[in-house]
């Protein structure tokens, strides 16, 4: 079946410095590819996603670009923030799958002042 | 607009005991899930529900129970707790109509411990 792999972490950064989290993917088909970010005590929200081959999502400076030569969506940002410490989730949703996502373990993220 | 609301946010049961987890959404929605997320295993799908009237199994369905009250309301209900379910549920939706490529939007999460 399909599934999602990323870095497990914990990742520390300092603010300022270059983040990517990895995330490989296997799917049967063409599927849609997500990075959700949840802050602590709150739930998942959408970062960004692409939905097809060599689309690059973008959002709050946070980037990924849909390979699927290489079936990964490495998550990456220039200049991490403190307030970009969270879990960052990878997502798939197939169309195999109907409605149904996949996501990976999750990475926790720190950034130090 | 509230998004995905979910009620209780924090609840402690004993084993054995039964309880319903309550979760809407105000944005006109099709279809409606619920996961639970553990430690170091990301989320897991219980139940979801394609559209009113219909749910079906997601990959952990074991010992849980939904209902589709209505196109807003998908409960969750656990008829005899064990310490196994104690996690953090996730309730979400998406517009469910293009197959399977959309975006899923989340409640803030219910924690339970079951003792």
């Amino acid at each position: 079946g399909d599934s999602v792999t990323q870095m497990e972490g914990p990742v520390t950064l300092s603010e300022e410095a270059f983040l990517t989290i990895n995330c490989t993917y296997t799917a049967t088909g063409y599927p849609s590819l997500f990075w959700y970010v949840q802050y602590p005590g709150e739930g998942l929200q959408l970062l960004l996603k692409a939905t097809k081959a060599d689309d690059k999502g973008s959002n709050k400076g946070f980037e990924a670009t849909y390979r699927k030569e290489t079936t990964s969506f490495h998550l990456e940002k220039d200049s991490v923030q403190v307030s970009d410490s969270a879990v960052y989730f990878c997502a798939l949703s197939d169309r195999n799958y109907g409605q149904n996502f996949v996501f990976g373990p999750g990475t926790r993220l720190s950034v130090l002042p | 607009n509230a998004g995905v609301t979910q009620t209780p946010k924090f609840q402690v049961l004993k084993t054995g005991q039964s309880m319903t987890l309550q979760c809407a959404q105000d944005m006109n929605h099709n279809s409606m899930y619920w996961y639970r997320q553990d430690p170091g295993m990301g989320l897991r799908l219980i139940y979801y529900s394609a559209s009113e009237g219909t749910t079906d199994k997601g990959e952990v369905p074991n010992g849980y129970n939904v209902s589709r009250l209505n196109k807003r309301e998908f409960s969750l209900r656990l008829e005899s707790a064990a310490p196994s379910q104690t996690s953090v549920y996730f309730c979400a939706s998406s517009e469910g109509v293009s197959g399977g490529q959309e975006t899923q939007y989340f409640g803030p999460g219910t924690r339970l411990l079951v003792l």
